[in-house]
């Protein structure tokens, strides 16, 4: 079973808040992913890091999340401004390398009013 | 690009009758991606139920195979004889891994409900 650890398990915001979630990674995986899954099961990829260092992002994380993995300390994603359509499954997910298998956390369901 | 297409569902089966969620994929950024079934049981989070990463191999996990085809880029999931327990959302996933370009390509998930 997967000992990645997400915070908080639910969140309500209103549009144009700020909506934080925190992910521990299982002990040992160097490489975090975040995921967004919407009401229609779809999948988008966000970001991913490897220690603190951010690998890969996607054009939308870039400019309204801001998130980060600071080393001895949980990582975060943090929405800037939220919007309606910001209302999602937030997955984080870590792995021994960046080609692994990745283990997920139960996830941050945000719903934003 | 790069997209999994899975079987429809929900996909309802008596207990201990046979199943097959079909999965193809396209990739386009890496020429053999890894392979991978993942699987959300109710109320649970996504756990990793089988993976393969050579074309032509199959991989197992609680009774549930699948084999990497190349040819027909195709990683169907099955199983023999299904139990209740196994009533959960499967969803297929392709794994692309080139230099910093690492992530999971996903299917929409198929619900399969199992009866007693």
């Amino acid at each position: 079973n997967s000992k990645v650890i997400q915070t908080p398990r639910y969140l309500v915001k209103g549009q144009g808040q700020k909506a934080k979630m925190r992910c521990i990674p299982e002990k040992g995986h160097p490489v975090v992913f975040w995921y967004q899954q919407n009401k229609n099961n779809e999948f988008k990829f966000l970001i991913n890091f490897q220690n603190q260092e951010v690998l890969q992002q996607i054009d939308m994380t870039e400019k309204r999340f801001s998130a980060e993995c600071p080393s001895n300390s949980p990582c975060s994603l943090e929405i800037q401004s939220s919007e309606a359509g910001d209302s999602a499954l937030y997955l984080c997910a870590s792995s021994l390398s960046k080609g692994g298998e990745q283990y997920f956390g139960p996830g941050t369901r945000l719903t934003v009013l | 690009g790069d997209s999994v297409t899975q079987t429809e569902g929900p996909v309802t089966v008596s207990e201990s009758e046979s199943l097959i969620i079909n999965c193809t994929y396209s990739a386009t950024s890496i020429a053999y991606p890894n392979l991978f079934w993942y699987v959300r049981y109710p109320g649970e989070g996504l756990q990793l139920l089988l993976k393969v990463i050579t074309a032509g191999q199959k991989g197992s996990s609680r009774g549930f195979e699948a084999t990497y085809n190349k040819e027909t880029t195709s990683f169907h999931l099955q199983k023999a004889s299904v139990q209740e327990s196994d009533s959960a959302v499967y969803y297929c996933a392709l794994g692309l891994h080139v230099g910093d370009n690492s992530k999971l390509i996903w299917g929409l998930g198929t619900s399969l409900v199992v009866n007693p």
